[in-house]
């Protein structure tokens, strides 16, 4: 079955770039979403179709994919920012497949 | 804005069938623009996603579930539905509800655009 390992957390401070990674095979040949899930509330989509923001997510939010890797990148990190990150990507066998999941500390 | 919510019950015997609705406000779940999802979360794991519907009543399912799952609409009440049987332990979640929006040339661009708040559903006896 395809897998979306991800780095299980990722320290940052305040105001510096935070990159959290998502690896898959031929991971560039998909398209990823980033999804943010802060403690006891529901996932928000951050990232579609690898590099595209929904409205009303701050621009500090961006997404890339590249051969094995993607990336969410966030710039200016804020206190407001901490929570769990997941990449997702659609397999042709499982249809949707989430990433293991990131917690981001901003300290 | 479309707005979800999930309701059904929050305890469920071992073997029994979770039965989960959700409530579709704001849009229209009779749109081929969309899929209709459930995701699941077990306490203090990662997401996993269970299935989705679309308005014609296409179904696919996570083969994880060996065929236990079934996902139906209610087009007239804009609603649909996941039924688990033979519950465990092990299905002790929280289960929510999702929009999928949909590429109708490719479908690796889909994505999960609007989720419902969540509901908390413990198996236990």
């Amino acid at each position: 079955s395809y897998e979306l390992p991800q780095a299980p957390s990722v320290s940052v401070s305040p105001g510096q770039t935070a990159n959290i990674a998502c690896s898959g095979d031929k991971l560039g040949d998909k398209y990823v979403s980033w999804y943010q899930q802060k403690a006891g509330l529901a996932p928000v989509l951050l990232i579609f179709q690898n590099n595209r923001r929904p409205s009303g997510i701050p621009e500090r939010f961006s997404g890339s994919n590249s051969g094995n890797t993607a990336t969410l990148t966030i710039s200016g990190t804020q206190p407001m920012d901490e929570a769990d990150y997941y990449c997702q990507a659609c397999d042709s066998s499982v249809s949707f497949v989430f990433g293991t999941g990131t917690k981001l500390t901003v300290l | 804005q479309v707005h979800l919510r999930e309701s059904g019950p929050g305890l469920v015997k071992p073997s029994e069938t979770l039965s989960l609705t959700c409530t579709v406000s704001g849009g229209s779940v009779n749109s081929g623009a969309y899929y209709w999802s459930w995701v699941r979360q077990a306490p203090g794991k990662g997401l996993l996603w269970v299935g989705y519907i679309s308005y014609t009543g296409y179904t696919s399912y996570n083969p994880s579930f060996r065929g236990r799952v079934i996902i139906s609409i209610d087009t007239s009440n804009n609603q649909f539905s996941l039924r688990l049987p033979s519950m465990t332990v092990a299905d002790s979640a929280v289960y929510y509800c999702a929009r999928i929006s949909r590429d109708s040339a490719n479908y690796y661009k889909n994505y999960l655009d609007s989720w419902g708040q969540g509901t908390l559903v413990t198996v236990s006896s």
